[in-house]
């Protein structure tokens, strides 16, 4: 079965600082990986997502992400952090087969601090 | 592209009374759509998954005459809550994929902006 750890409910940063978001997934073959965004109230937008190919993904709003098969890892990077950076973040899996369900992690709250 | 409108935004009801929220994808069509329920602090649940022109699919432990979902057509679907109870209250998201594309595209999953339910 799918499943998704986040191990950090919240991390704090310093604007301009750099971030890495951990998220490790179970599955059986190479999973559909995605980030996505949620502001407070808000649905969640997509930041990025691997399907396949180059294991080091490009997102919007300066993220980045990169799969590692052997870690079973799909960490979340970003270099400077912006205070309109801070919101919960959830990664997420989704399987190749079948009604292509998406399971999300428990999300980690990011803060910014000045 | 790839929006998806979720509407009422926030509602307020009576114990008793029922809620529809509508969740429309307005430049795509979306066989599938995904309904959440997240608690404060919390990840998403998902509630269950709409298929146009068939049944939801409920998942364990989310009663399917509670919440009532109707797929109509490739660009809206509904979810009621029924005979609504103070712990319904809760934010109600949903999702709904682009039909077209290949396998890995239809994993990708466009959100609508949620509907906070309070019920009185």
């Amino acid at each position: 079965a799918q499943s998704v750890t986040q191990p950090d409910i919240h991390i704090t940063v310093s604007e301009g600082a750099s971030l890495e978001l951990r998220c490790n997934y179970s599955y059986g073959a190479t999973p559909y990986l995605f980030w996505y965004v949620q502001s407070p109230g808000q649905g969640l937008q997509l930041l990025l997502k691997y399907f396949s190919g180059d294991t080091l993904v490009q997102g919007i709003k300066g993220f980045e992400a990169e799969f590692k098969r052997s870690q079973s890892s799909f960490n979340l990077r970003k270099p400077s952090v912006h205070w309109s950076d801070a919101a919960e973040y959830f990664c997420a899996v989704g399987a190749r087969t079948g009604g292509f369900k998406t399971i999300f992690g428990a999300g980690t709250r990011l803060f910014v601090k000045a | 592209g790839a929006v998806v409108s979720q509407h009422p935004s926030w509602v307020i009801c009576k114990s008793g009374t029922s809620v529809k929220i509508e969740c429309r994808s307005l430049d795509f069509q979306a066989t599938t759509m995904f309904w959440y329920r997240q608690f404060p602090k919390q990840s998403l649940m998902l509630m269950a998954t709409s298929n146009e022109g068939s049944k939801a699919t409920y998942e364990q432990g989310v009663e399917k005459d509670k919440f009532l979902i109707n797929h109509a057509s490739l660009t809206l679907s509904t979810l009621t809550v029924t005979s609504a109870h103070p712990e319904d209250s809760s934010f109600y998201i949903c999702s709904a994929r682009d039909s077209s594309g290949g396998d890995g595209a239809k994993n990708i999953q466009y959100f609508g902006a949620g509907t906070r339910l309070s019920v009185l």
